[in-house]
């Protein structure tokens, strides 16, 4: 089973402190990712990942930086964080989509940020 | 406008009925995603689909490329079904997908 974890699952901030979020995947996949959900919304991409060292924007990327150190390891890091980016964030992985390859999209449990 | 747009936003069913729920595409869709997320937040895999036809349990999914849609069918619902539905798109490009909003089911006795 495919497995994606993420810590803090909880974590209460103050305006313009940093925050970091972590995820961790064990499915060898290439892809990663890092979505944002507003209560009652669907999800909005933040950053991906396609190979480690490396990081892409997705479509609201402002506010947030990600770092892929490892294959395995993708965070998400707020450096100035405030009210609006309370959410809850959701850490996906995945091979290739677009194929036959059953790439499924695996999503971790999400964390639930409270900017204060 | 909206890249998938997944109708309709919200949905009640007895217990036993049939629904479908859609997703259409104005984005050149190469494969297809059905996620649930259910009360207590987690997203749950249901299907990856290339164009054609999945059956699992009482889920059937079904893509049409050509016509840019997917459909999910819920057949005999029951109350563990409710929760948020979500489809997705992938294109040629692989590197991500595009969600839709969401149907929110909830099933009654």
């Amino acid at each position: 089973e495919a497995a994606v974890t993420q810590s803090p699952r909880s974590k209460v901030a103050v305006t313009g402190g940093k925050v970091t979020l972590s995820c961790h995947q064990t499915n060898n996949h290439d892809y990663m990712y890092w979505y944002r959900q507003d209560t009652g919304h669907g999800l909005r991409l933040i950053h991906y990942s396609y190979v480690a060292d490396s990081t892409e924007k997705g479509d609201i990327p402002d506010g947030y930086k990600a770092s892929r150190p490892s294959q395995e390891n993708f965070s998400l890091i707020l450096e100035l964080a405030s009210l609006s980016q309370t959410a809850v964030y959701f850490c996906a992985s995945s091979g290739r989509l677009g194929g036959a390859n059953q790439d499924t999209q695996y999503f971790g449990p999400g964390t639930r940020l409270l900017v204060l | 406008g909206d890249k998938v747009k997944q109708s309709p936003s919200a949905l009640s069913l007895q217990e036993g009925t049939n629904s479908a729920l859609r997703c259409n595409f104005s984005i050149a869709a190469t494969t297809v995603q059905w996620f649930l997320q259910n009360p207590r937040g987690s997203l749950i895999n249901l299907f990856y689909l290339v164009p054609g036809t999945k059956e699992n349990g009482r889920l059937k999914s079904t893509f049409n490329s050509k016509e840019s849609y997917s459909t999910l069918h819920i057949r005999d619902a029951q109350l563990e079904d409710s929760g948020t539905y979500f489809c997705a798109a992938a294109t040629s490009s692989g590197q991500k997908l595009v969600f839709g909003q969401g149907t929110i089911l909830k099933v009654y006795l």
